[in-house]
């Protein structure tokens, strides 16, 4: 079964800092990548999602994901946060007919 | 909008309760998801359903159940709950791209359950 990891579960950085997550997924078939975002107190929504086509793919808010075949990873980037990016961010792949979820990484952005 | 609603925001059950977790999808897909999320674990599958009266286990079934009787519903059932499966149910929605399962669109999620077994 597919799996998808996570790195550094806590960040922590101030506002305008510039933010990367990393995402690696164990799976060699067809894979369809999502990275959704829990705000507190909110429900989880996407951001952004691949499925083919430009690698490169942009999301609300400012974020963008590169998907890189070659090394099995889906990277989340902002180039400067805002306070209000302080979330917990989930990359998840769908493969083998089901959806898989990373550990996710809590994001905090100090003032 | 997707809307995708649960039964309740907060439970507080004694151990050894049946426990019924509802949710109700208003968008006619296709595929519904129970997960539970604990922190630093993320979340992890506990059933799925492409159909009505059609279900699948996900990674950690052990101790639930689902029903699905209509499309629009999905139902989680603790038959007899205990103190470590204390957590946030989320249930989701989504529907295939294509019609085909081996590709799925975004997943929905409703806003969550909180339980308590005590």
């Amino acid at each position: 079964a597919q799996s998808v990891s996570q790195h550094n579960h806590h960040v922590i950085l101030s506002e305008a800092a510039s933010l990367e997550l990393g995402c690696n997924y164990s799976y060699g078939g067809t894979v369809n990548l999502f990275w959704y975002v829990q705000y507190p107190g909110q429900h989880l929504q996407l951001l952004l999602k691949y499925f083919s086509g430009d690698p490169l793919v942009k999301g609300i808010k400012g974020f963008e994901a590169e998907f890189i075949k070659s090394k099995f990873s889906f990277n989340l980037r902002k180039p400067s946060v805002q306070w209000s990016d302080t979330a917990e961010y989930f990359c998840a792949g769908y493969g083998n007919n089901r959806l898989a979820f990373g550990k996710g990484n809590q994001v905090v952005v100090i003032p | 909008d997707v809307k995708v609603t649960q039964s309740s925001r907060y439970l507080v059950k004694r151990t050894g309760e049946k426990v019924f977790l509802e949710c109700v999808q208003d968008m006619d897909h296709e595929n519904m998801f129970w997960y539970r999320q604990d922190p630093g674990l993320g979340l992890r599958l506990i059933y799925f359903s492409y159909d009505v009266k059609m279900k699948e286990k996900g990674d950690i079934p052990e101790g639930y159940s689902v029903s699905r009787e209509k499309k629009e519903r999905f139902s989680l059932i603790l038959e007899s709950a205990s103190t470590n499966q204390t957590s946030m149910y989320l249930c989701a929605s989504s529907t295939f791209l294509r019609g085909r399962p081996e590709h799925t669109d975004t997943q929905y999620f409703g806003p969550g359950t909180r339980l308590t077994v005590l």
